[in-house]
């Protein structure tokens, strides 16, 4: 159980291009889904924590008019990397969890993403 | 402010050696999770600490939560080739979840 699925797997584009990213829970109602960016032999920066049917809360630094994130469903959230450049190569995940805090976070399988 | 550290940063081990990463807290925890990433892969959850002092094992992996709850280890036994891979502690600081910086283990044959 607590399966989530992630889309695409690997994205390279010409900068410029706005990159869609897709989470979706498959097997269980996803309230808070949160959404990462690692960099190479790095942890996981939290970028945003959304919650279905809200807004989503940015972290510090993180730019809301770039990275556009809509958690319309239980089961999905997206992430658009509006206008990307080089410098937003990276790879993107996401993670579902039930509830906020204290609870497991399921990761899904991760995009990579490579502008050109 | 709020930190959590890893260490160490790197652990290079022969197949068959223990292995131990420790994670400490500036401030008290309400509770601590680890999770372990392959190389390639994404973070899979592996276990959750809440009280003081706790201890729980998985096969040959062994977690701790200290008696104060702001540090815990993993320890691995006999580590074996799958168990390669970056292991990170997260923690709930009020409403933030953070990871700490992991420690990258590569066992050797």
């Amino acid at each position: 159980g607590a399966v989530v699925s992630q889309h695409p797997s690997w994205v390279i584009c010409k900068s410029g291009t706005s990159v869609k990213i897709e989470c979706r829970s498959l097997d269980f109602q996803a309230t808070t889904m949160f959404w990462y960016r690692q960099f190479p032999k790095q942890s996981l920066m939290l970028m945003a924590t959304s919650n279905e049917g809200s807004k989503a809360t940015y972290e510090q630094g993180v730019e809301k008019d770039k990275f556009l994130i809509n958690h319309a469903s239980l089961t999905l959230s997206t992430l658009t990397v509006t206008s990307a450049h080089p410098e937003d190569s990276s790879f993107y995940i996401c993670s579902a969890t039930f509830s906020h805090s204290n609870q497991p976070q399921h990761f899904g399988d991760g995009t990579r993403l490579s502008i050109l | 402010g709020q930190q959590v550290m890893q260490i160490p940063q790197y652990q290079h081990v022969q197949e068959g050696e223990d292995f131990t990463t420790y994670c400490n807290s500036s401030t008290t925890l309400s509770n601590i999770q680890w999770y372990k990433q392959r190389p390639g892969g994404h973070p899979v959850f592996l276990i959750q600490l809440v009280k003081s002092g706790e201890v729980k094992k998985q096969k040959r992996l062994t977690f701790q939560f200290g008696e104060a709850k702001k540090n815990s280890s993993l320890h691995i036994t006999a580590t074996q080739t799958t168990d390669v891979g970056t292991y990170f502690c997260g923690v709930n600081y009020g409403q933030n979840f953070v990871f700490g910086p992991g420690t990258r283990l590569s066992v050797l044959p």
